[in-house]
């Protein structure tokens, strides 16, 4: 079992929508939640973190994490074309990130 | 605004031969951790680095790989006998007091190993 999953996209927003983007994770033991994105050829830039169930907004994004459930959720408000990239997400139950493969987001003008 | 650097930023090697990934950390920053990437997979956990020694590694990080902080600054990636599959963007991250802290990725190293 994968231990981080998304949505496997690639996600096809028109410009000035929600972009939403879902994660899963199987190890019960994670507390800690982060949302990075990258760009094509470029590192993972953090975007979010998460660490208590419930909501947490920031700018045009907002981070949601339901514990029980094992979910971990990002919503992109107002998408602009320079969201377009891969959204990563990454789920910390040691030392070590753990990467979900990513949801590629496309924003059309 | 601090960040992470990493040099070189592309790598070119034979395989066999060794080679060195350099990474300056955020000057504050006590945890120190080495990722890979490869071209079109999801990027992986190699190694994290604490107080002087390894905290924990990937299956990956096998006896080819080795880790070192030099100096006050720089923490390296040794690979000791390069493998066609090695070839990667390798990325240095850091974080600030303890493990459960963001982790900030320097902008990485592709290695091409031919």
């Amino acid at each position: 079992q994968k231990e981080v999953e998304q949505n496997s996209g690639p996600l096809s927003v028109p410009e000035g929508a929600i972009a939403s983007l879902n994660c899963t994770y199987s190890d019960r033991v994670s507390q800690s939640f982060f949302w990075y994105r990258q760009y094509s050829g470029k590192s993972p830039e953090l975007i979010m973190s998460i660490y208590s169930n419930g909501d947490k907004e920031d700018g045009r994004f907002t981070a949601q994490l339901n514990k029980a459930s094992q979910y971990v959720s990002l919503l992109i408000r107002d998408s602009q074309p320079s969201d377009s990239a891969t959204y990563l997400c990454a789920v910390k139950p040691d030392y070590k990130l753990s990467f979900g493969a990513g949801t590629t987001v496309t924003v059309r003008a | 605004e601090p960040e992470v650097t990493q040099t070189p930023s592309h790598q070119v090697t034979q395989m066999g031969q060794e080679v060195i990934l350099r990474c300056v950390p955020i000057s504050n920053h006590l945890y120190f951790y080495w990722y890979r990437q490869i071209l079109g997979q999801k990027v992986e956990f190699l190694v994290s680095f604490y107080n002087n020694e390894i905290s924990e590694k990937s299956e990956i990080f096998d006896d080819q790989f080795s880790v070192e902080r030099p100096d006050g600054s720089n923490f390296t990636l040794k690979i000791r006998s390069t493998k066609l599959e090695d070839s990667a963007m390798y990325f240095c991250a850091s974080s600030e007091y303890s493990s459960e802290y963001e982790q900030y990725f320097g902008p990485g190293t592709r290695l091409t190993v031919t």
